[in-house]
């Protein structure tokens, strides 16, 4: 079955600083890439959609020069989350689609902590 | 805006016996999807089944079926023969015509012995 990989798993940082995560579909090309963000015991929220080929599109209150997002190749994503700071700490989850099927394929998550 | 609302936010079941988990959603677009999901506590998202909004009939999946009432905007989740294992969180979730998926907020499923 299509996998999807996400590092790291989890990471701690220092407030102000920057953190990437990454998103890779190892075995398919993800035309479509999403980015979630979840935290406990709720709901996946979503943060952005990109698509092959074009910028991501970002929901309504998500600040793009915050979490920039790049999908860099039809397997590759990242999300960086830039400037951290405490209230950013959260569970991120990605998922990738393939084209011509339906369902989604999720990543692992990153669990965020920030000092 | 897009809706999807699980009105259940926490079920128990006796082991064996069947659940239903509800599931309406909003959208005014003519083409959809509908899935569940399942997270266990170790955070991983497990896809369960799905529905395309022009299917006539209802999806299954082994002990999973999808009650799809398209009028009434209504996805229920039915699990059959619940086991232990089934214990976790199931989200209900859409995707629309411009390709966003959406999820909804979520039922915690008890499978008691």
């Amino acid at each position: 079955g299509a996998v999807v990989s996400q590092h790291p798993s989890w990471v701690i940082c220092k407030s102000g600083t920057s953190v990437k995560i990454e998103c890779r579909s190892l075995d398919f090309q993800a035309t479509t890439m999403f980015w979630y963000r979840q935290f406990p015991k709720q709901s996946l929220m979503l943060m952005a959609t990109s698509n092959e080929g074009s910028k991501a599109t970002y929901e309504q209150g998500v600040e793009k020069d915050k979490f920039l997002i790049n999908h860099a190749s039809l397997t590759l994503s990242t999300l960086t989350v830039t400037s951290a700071h405490p209230e950013d700490s959260s569970f991120y989850i990605c998922s990738a689609r393939e084209r011509g099927r339906e369902k989604l394929f999720f990543g692992s998550g990153t669990q965020l902590s920030v000092l | 805006a897009q809706k999807i609302t699980q009105t259940q936010p926490g079920m128990f079941v006796q082991e064996k016996e069947a659940v239903t988990l509800d599931c309406t959603y909003d959208t005014s677009d003519p083409s959809y999807g509908l899935f569940w999901y399942k997270q266990p506590s170790s955070g991983e998202m497990i896809f369960l089944i799905y529905q395309g909004s022009y299917d006539q009939q209802n999806a299954t999946e082994g002990r999973y079926s999808l009650n799809f009432q398209k009028a009434r905007k209504s996805a229920n989740l039915v699990i059959s023969a619940s086991q232990l294992g089934d214990s976790a969180m199931y989200f209900c979730a859409m995707r629309r015509a411009g390709n966003q998926f959406y999820f909804g907020t979520g039922t915690s499923l008890t499978v008691i012995p």
